[in-house]
């Protein structure tokens, strides 16, 4: 299966400041489509996971625009482009390329 | 959308439990479906999917054989048929609704497989 890695596993951010993610798959996320599924997702503390980002680098219906995804191939990033308090909690990648899915093992994100 | 599973609660391991999901809220015969689950503390799982017809279906390695999705869109109710429990398998499961991946999720029922 492959195999999605995380970094930093835990990110203490400032308020109003940029904030940013890593993600890592052990195989290329590419699909014979064209298609690279590739997701994110934030889940806050005591909630159901919420998806913020699909297919790399588009944003779900209510998603502000401060979230920004990009990356290609093996390589992915989640940007926070100024931290807010409500963005406290764990983000999470997810393949949906090669079967079984997998997800990233979660970064935390919290205030310092 | 609106995702409601119910089915959870306390099992003795290598007993069996069955999952629902009922939808509402878009076309739940036009979406593929799938199960994701959390551990305490721990971080998401996949755990299966199931195409908008029910032809297709998709498994985690660590399920495989134990579990079973269906559905039955006449009733917009998603199904996970779980047999062989383990206590690895305590979790919350939630349901989601498929379109490049989980889109909408529900709230989960908890499952604790224990002695």
């Amino acid at each position: 299966e492959v195999v999605m890695t995380q970094s930093p596993l835990s990110l203490p951010v400032t308020l109003g400041q940029p904030a940013s993610i890593s993600c890592r798959s052990s195989q290329s996320l590419l699909y014979s489509d064209g298609n690279t599924y590739l997701n994110w997702f934030q889940q806050r503390p005591g909630q159901s996971p919420r998806r913020l980002i699909y297919n790399v680098s588009n944003r779900d219906s209510g998603v502000p625009d401060r979230f920004s995804g990009s990356g290609s191939g093996t390589d992915f990033t989640l940007k926070i482009s100024r931290v807010e308090a409500e963005d406290v909690g764990v983000y999470y990648c997810m393949q949906g390329t090669h079967w079984p899915f997998t997800f990233g093992p979660g970064t935390k994100v919290d205030v310092k | 959308v609106q995702l409601v599973e119910s089915g959870g609660g306390v099992v003795q391991p290598g007993r069996s439990l069955r999952l629902s999901c009922a939808a509402t809220g878009f076309i739940f015969s036009s979406n593929a479906m799938s199960w994701v689950r959390q551990a305490p503390g721990k971080g998401l799982e996949w755990v299966a999917l199931i195409s908008y017809d029910g032809t297709n279906k998709y498994y985690a390695d660590f399920v495989k054989g134990r579990f079973t999705i269906s559905r039955d869109n006449s009733k917009n109710t998603l199904y996970l048929q779980m047999n062989g429990l383990r206590p690895e398998d305590t979790a919350v499961y939630h349901c989601a609704k498929d379109n490049w991946g989980p889109e909408y999720w529900g709230q989960g029922t908890v499952v604790t497989v224990s002695s």
